[in-house]
């Protein structure tokens, strides 16, 4: 059973589109969740990380949701770059300290 | 800080041979993880330590995989015999995990393995 669904697992849009990127959990449970991105051949640069007590946190272009009850966060990007072309991985903390991972959404921003 | 340090950044080895991949977690942090990530199963959760203690290792897929910290700076991941489908790449990561912190997870820049 996948406890963390990305939806969708791939994107291209043309550079300048606003896109939302979707995540899902199914344990309420949780300490935090945070946004990763991943570039080819490289490790995970964290992005943004939501507390479980807060309902958004941004950055920049960047802004992401997360609303608990309906084990729902999202990561919205404004104005997107060819550079924001990456893998982004949402994955929640568990109060065991213990963290989930999405499968991803590869995304590619066309200029 | 230098952040997570991996190493060998690249591990190319034959069927059978034992693989240690290292890693140093940044000063301070008190949670330790051993992620592996492959195309087909995404990044997938080994095991992870808390004060140097393993607290979850139901991610080790067999007995061939071992982990260690026997200190606060240093753990190690062993896979012997190793197995052409042990090969991915392999990611460290820590946190300071407290009400006073954030929780947030940094990762090192991985450990591609590649058994032949």
């Amino acid at each position: 059973k996948q406890e963390v669904t990305q939806i969708p697992a791939a994107l291209s849009v043309p550079e300048g589109e606003n896109l939302v990127l979707n995540c899902s959990f199914t344990d309420s449970a949780i300490y935090n969740l945070q946004w990763f991105r991943q570039d080819p051949g490289k490790g995970l640069t964290s992005l943004l990380l939501i507390q479980s007590s807060q309902r958004e946190q941004t950055s920049g272009r960047l802004n992401a949701s997360l609303d608990k009850s309906s084990g729902r966060s999202t990561l919205y990007i404004a104005a997107s770059q060819p550079g924001d072309s990456a893998t982004y991985l949402c994955a929640f903390l568990r109060d065991t300290g213990k963290l989930i991972f999405g499968q991803g959404t590869t995304l590619q921003v066309k200029p | 800080d230098a952040g997570v340090i991996q190493s060998p950044r690249h591990e190319v080895t034959e069927m059978g041979q034992e693989v240690t991949l290292r890693c140093k977690p940044i000063s301070g942090h008190d949670y330790l993880f051993w992620y592996r990530q492959t195309m087909m199963r995404g990044l997938e959760l080994l095991i992870y330590f808390n004060n140097n203690v393993p607290i979850d290792d139901s991610g080790m897929p067999e007995d061939r995989f071992s982990a260690k910290m026997p200190n606060a700076s240093f753990s190690t991941l062993k896979i012997q015999p190793s197995e052409p489908r042990d090969s991915a790449v392999y990611f460290c990561a820590s946190s300071l995990t407290g009400t006073a912190n954030t929780g947030e997870l940094f990762f090192g820049e991985g450990s591609r393995l590649t058994v032949l």
